[in-house]
């Protein structure tokens, strides 16, 4: 079974400071991948990031990086120099190899993060 | 544009009443699925299709149906819906980024709620 674990429910964050959100998981599989998505107030998922289990390099997408500590099982969002339209709901999440076809992604309960002007 | 589409995007509706929610996507995606979202528990996932004529139960199937008749077209089906169906409901498919990268790209979600 996998499990992600989010333990930040909301973050408060001054306007173009750094954030970091975090995340660890807990899955047997040998390879597997994590995301991050991002969830406004209208309610879509936004796919941010991806890192896949075997990669050598932690993942950037613009001002997104994901720091990904395989031995300490923790991959955690960062966002440099935060946005007011950062502020969101972001979820946490990963894909199993093992799941015999099925793409399922086991998702985390989300940290809301708001950005304060 | 490649999307995922989903409708109705609202509904309130009444328990035991029948409804189906439709999902389309675009892109000639063997997988499809469905998931729920409801606060403090993420996303879980309801059914999935690996393709046509292929569907299988997720986490949380116990109230739903789907079917996979066709390749773009994966519905989402509610024969007697009760209060506690009562969520957002997200339709998604995977898309084959470079490196063989399978990455979900999700719908608009459906708000349902159930007298």
């Amino acid at each position: 079974a996998q499990k992600i674990t989010q333990t930040q429910p909301g973050m408060f964050v001054q306007e173009k400071e750094a954030v970091t959100l975090d995340c660890t998981y807990d899955t047997s599989d040998p390879s597997y991948g994590l995301f991050w998505y991002k969830q406004p107030s209208s309610g879509e998922m936004i796919f941010l990031i991806y890192q896949g289990s075997y990669d050598q390099q932690n993942a950037t997408e613009g001002r997104y990086s994901l720091n990904f500590q395989k031995a300490r099982k923790s991959a955690n969002l960062v966002i440099s120099a935060s946005q007011l339209g950062d502020s969101a709901m972001y979820f946490c999440a990963m894909r199993g190899d093992s799941n015999f076809g099925n793409e399922k992604l086991t998702f985390g309960t989300g940290t809301r993060l708001t950005i304060i002007p | 544009e490649a999307q995922v589409t989903q409708n109705p995007r609202y509904l309130i509706t009444v328990t035991g009443k029948k409804l189906t929610v439709t999902c389309s996507q675009n892109m000639n995606h063997e997988y499809m699925s469905w998931y729920r979202q409801d606060p403090g528990l993420g996303l879980r996932q309801i059914y999935y299709s690996m393709n046509v004529e292929v569907t299988d139960k997720g986490d949380v199937p116990e109230g739903y149906k789907v079917s996979r008749k066709e390749k773009r077209n994966f519905p989402l089906i509610l024969e007697s819906p009760s209060p506690n169906q009562t969520s957002l409901y997200f339709c998604a498919s995977s898309l084959r980024l470079a490196g063989a990268r399978l990455v979900q790209f999700f719908g608009p979600g459906t708000r349902l709620t159930v007298l």
